[in-house]
């Protein structure tokens, strides 16, 4: 059954701490992308990598940082750096740069 | 600048009160536009691709159309259960989202 797994699906984090979100997929796609969503506004990029061992800086990388290191899997690090981490984490993954985006199921970060 | 602007922000229905939702973008060098659906909490789920103007895909009450300016999701005799936030996307020089349509349908 191909798809998109993230976890955990929540996930509370105290300031100061480094946090890892995992993202796997097995539907043999080339890219890979991190979203952020808060309420009320749209989807903003992260990162993404259009090829293993490769990746590139989107609109908000300040305080983030992902590896690609295998095909399947591209986990995004949320560091101490990032000011206002608490969020909805998408990761999405498609054929091409250019084809159909398909999103996992997000997970939601708490800063407490 | 590339953009993509949807409305209305937000949208109530009677069940079987046809309708339709508004994706404007302005890009360069169009090379898809994807609609999606988003319930509370999940990700989106994928709906159509259209490449072209004139253009047209269906699925169950839902059809949607493109022209070189704008696309359209018409929902006809919607039902509660199409209640969710629609996402319009563009694949110009990179990805961009609009910040969607939250469709309530009302019994």
């Amino acid at each position: 059954d191909g798809g998109i797994t993230q976890s955990p699906k929540y996930l509370f984090r105290k300031e100061g701490q480094n946090v890892t979100l995992s993202c796997e997929q097995n539907l043999n796609h080339d890219a890979m992308y991190w979203y952020r969503q808060d309420p009320g506004q749209g989807l903003r990029l992260i990162y993404y990598s259009q090829i293993v061992n490769d990746f590139q800086k989107g609109d908000i990388a300040e305080g983030y940082s992902v590896s690609r290191e295998k095909k399947e899997s591209f986990p995004l690090t949320v560091t101490s750096a990032q000011k206002n981490p608490t969020a909805f984490y998408l990761c999405a993954s498609s054929f091409t740069s250019d084809s159909e985006q398909f999103f996992g199921p997000g997970t939601r970060l708490t800063v407490l | 600048e590339d953009q993509v602007t949807q409305s209305p922000e937000a949208l109530r229905l009677q069940e079987g009160e046809s309708s339709s939702l508004n994706c404007s973008y302005t890009v360069s060098g169009l090379r898809g536009l994807f609609w999606y659906r988003q319930d509370p909490g999940k990700g989106p789920e994928f709906l159509f691709t259209l490449y072209s103007a004139g253009e047209e895909k269906e699925k169950e009450r839902l059809k949607a159309t493109l022209t070189k300016k704008e696309s359209f999701l018409h929902i006809t005799a919607p039902k509660p259960e199409d209640s969710a936030t629609y996402l319009c996307a563009v694949s110009g020089n990179q990805f961009y989202f609009g910040t969607g349509t939250s469709l309530t349908v009302i019994p």
